[in-house]
């Protein structure tokens, strides 16, 4: 099955700040990607498909890119929110597969 | 308002067997595809099993093939999963979701509150 590698696993970064988020596919997903975020005692919510796409409810602050094997989550001006568990997604390749979490912390 | 809410968690012996439920309001069940992904405590997201709206198209994680079955019952908005044989490594949040078919595979949205699973003796 694909793996996916998360990094870094936690992230602390100031409000109003920009956080890069990095996925890595232990093979090529084309653009078959998806970020999930879970707030504390929250469920998780899809921000991004299509490892671009994002989801019409979501602030435009949150930005998805990359294919094949390199994913990235940017979240510029970071509000008190933002400060998450953020779950990337592979379905290019069955099981779909999720990575381990990236947790962004206030810093 | 889309809700999905999932009782029916518990404490189990290894080698028993439990039954979840999700209980679905706010859209039309039977259109949309379902799934049930876990997390383990420390660990990541991990898909379980999936059902369509119909219920007949149905696949499992190699983990848990032969163990869990998935099931719906539209009529009443829900959503099942009977776990079987159940090991220590079942033990894991249980969320069941809203599967978002793409060209290739999907996404999960939206997600209920999860229940907790725990197998001990």
């Amino acid at each position: 099955e694909v793996v996916m590698t998360q990094s870094p696993a936690t992230l602390s970064v100031s409000p109003g700040e920009r956080a890069t988020l990095s996925c890595r596919a232990s093979q090529g997903v084309s653009r078959n990607v998806a970020w999930y975020q879970q707030r504390p005692g929250q469920v998780p919510r899809v921000l991004i498909y299509g490892a671009s796409t994002r989801v019409s409810s979501i602030p435009a602050r949150f930005s998805g890119s990359g294919s094949g094997t390199e994913f990235t989550l940017t979240i510029n001006n970071l509000q008190s929110e933002d400060f998450a568990v953020y779950h990337c997604q592979q379905y290019d390749d069955w099981p779909q597969t999720f990575g381990q979490g990236t947790k962004v912390e206030i810093k | 308002q889309v809700q999905l809410v999932e009782p029916g968690g518990g404490l189990v012996k290894p080698g028993g067997s439990l039954r979840l439920s999700c209980a679905a309001s706010g859209f039309s069940f039977s259109d949309y595809y379902m799934s049930w992904i876990r997390q383990a405590p420390g660990k990541g997201l991990e898909w379980v099993s999936y059902i369509s709206g119909s219920g007949g198209s149905i696949d499992y994680a190699d983990s848990v093939k032969g163990r869990f079955s998935i099931s719906r019952d539209n009529a009443k908005n829900s959503l099942y999963l009977q776990m079987n044989s159940l090991r220590a490594e079942d033990t894991a949040v249980y969320y069941c979701a809203t599967y978002v078919p793409a060209a290739v595979g999907g996404w999960f949205d939206p997600w209920g509150r999860g229940t907790l699973v725990t197998v001990s003796s």
